[in-house]
């Protein structure tokens, strides 16, 4: 599977929205972006994918652009409890059913 | 749905003994994973059945690491012999079937291994 990169940590204020950039510059046609996110002291928890239309679930917002080599996760109102580290990871279709997490990013929202 | 139960929450053990590890997964899910999570290599998958059969158990550290799967809606991982760098958090996940459907993952087994 590819890569991705994503910065280490991030802050938002509560109520604002939170943007989750991820980079997957390497990301073949039939591979999807997904992401999960990991609240302290649970398991991962999914959240949304996409193959390259902007998806939308009552999470979050999934923008990727149009040359797939990148995409930002958005959680529109962020509270106290989107704390959490943000994994975003590239799957292909017809492949392997592995997640392969990298080190994420933890995103603090503060009151 | 109960989601994904696995059990014991938390283990302490000392080195050398057996650890059993369990998990049911959601009812209806065909799909079934092993995941180690620790400070040093992060999550990291160990193995991953579909069906019941094991499918690609090369995240499987060593022997003393073993995973079944008897039925539909129970599997177990066993160390045995335990050791220290064991110690680490223990989740099961279950998806739908094969593809692209997303994983949902259990509480997690903390272990310690002194």
């Amino acid at each position: 599977d590819a890569k991705t990169t994503q910065p280490t940590s991030m802050d938002c204020a509560e109520g604002r929205a939170a943007n989750l950039p991820c980079n997957h510059s390497t990301i073949s046609g039939n591979e999807y972006v997904y992401w999960y996110r990991q609240i302290h002291s649970q398991g991962p928890q999914y959240i949304i994918h996409g193959l390259k239309n902007n998806e939308t679930n009552e999470m979050a917002s999934l923008i990727i652009t149009e040359d797939r080599k990148s995409s930002t996760l958005i959680l529109p109102h962020a509270t106290l409890r989107d704390t959490a580290v943000y994994y975003c990871i590239v799957r292909a279709q017809g492949g392997s059913e592995k997640l392969v997490f990298g080190k994420g990013t933890k995103l603090t929202v503060n009151p | 749905d109960a989601g994904v139960i696995q059990s014991p929450r938390h283990e302490v053990t000392e080195m050398g003994q057996e650890v059993t590890l369990r998990c049911k997964p959601i009812s209806g899910h065909n799909s079934l994973f092993w995941y180690r999570q620790t400070m040093m290599r992060g999550l990291e998958l160990l193995i991953y059945f579909n069906n019941n059969v094991p499918i690609d158990d090369s995240g499987m550290p060593e022997d003393r690491f073993s995973a079944k799967m008897p039925n539909a809606s129970f599997s177990t991982l066993k160390i045995q012999p335990s050791e220290p760098r064991d110690s680490a958090v223990y989740f099961c996940a279950s998806s739908l079937d094969r593809g692209l459907n997303e994983q949902y993952f259990g509480p997690g087994t903390r272990l310690t291994v002194t």
